[in-house]
């Protein structure tokens, strides 16, 4: 079974401040299978990165997302007030077919 | 566009069986390349896939609820719904629909979200 692990558990950041989230498998996987999404209070999530590395249409470019095998990180690379919110990565594949990892709240500082 | 709306009674009791929709619009449920799925979210926690169906019918559910879990579609209304047996306070959450796009590999479209409690 594939387990995904989130740290930080919290992010306290401020506006304009880069955001460094990391994601871990449990086992090495195809980096086309891992996906990043956005959770804002009161939202269904939202997609940001696809394929590990890919920003889904519409997301801006401070955004992105990199790693490969079990280790993988989303990047904000500046801040914005819109950003605070909660962060998801997913993985396709295994047992279950589909896992989310725990989250990581970036909230403002 | 394409949108996702879930429906069902927003209470269940224990023991019952929980049963929500999804109607589809802005796209046909028929389309190939894509499945359509059940989240859930229970409060202030994290993300749960439930499970999908194809557009061929065929279904894959997590195998943490598998025993109590299906999923179905009525293709003339471009509808999906879901139906989890023998339900307790544990499954007390928000229900998510959402299309999968199984060629990108990522949940492309999600509901707004159902919030279902399960009390008594």
């Amino acid at each position: 079974e594939f387990v995904l692990a989130q740290s930080p558990g919290t992010l306290s950041l401020s506006p304009g401040e880069r955001a460094t989230l990391s994601c871990r498998a449990s086992q090495s996987v195809s980096s086309t299978y891992l996906a990043w999404y956005q959770q804002r209070p009161g939202q269904a999530p939202r997609l940001l990165i696809y394929g590990a590395s890919s920003r889904a249409t519409g997301i801006p470019d401070r955004f992105s997302g990199s790693g490969s095998g079990t280790d993988f990180t989303l990047t904000i690379s500046r801040l914005e007030p819109e950003d605070f919110a909660v962060y998801y990565c997913q993985l396709y594949g295994s047992s279950p077919l589909l896992t989310f990892g725990p989250g990581t709240k970036v909230d403002i500082k | 566009q394409v949108q996702l709306q879930e429906s069902g009674p927003g209470l269940v009791k224990p023991s019952e069986t929980l049963s929500l929709t999804c109607t589809v619009s802005g796209a046909s449920i028929s389309s190939s390349s894509y499945y359509w799925s059940w989240i859930r979210q229970p409060a202030g926690k994290g993300l749960e896939w439930i499970g999908r169906i194809s557009t061929s019918g065929s279904t894959n559910y997590n195998p943490s609820l598998a025993n109590r879990v299906t999923i179905s579609d009525d293709t003339s209304k471009n509808q999906f719904s879901l139906k989890l047996s023998s339900v307790t306070a544990a499954d007390t959450a928000v229900y998510y629909c959402a299309r999968w796009d199984s060629v990108y590999v990522y949940f492309d479209f999600w509901g707004q979200g159902s919030l279902v409690t399960v009390s008594s």
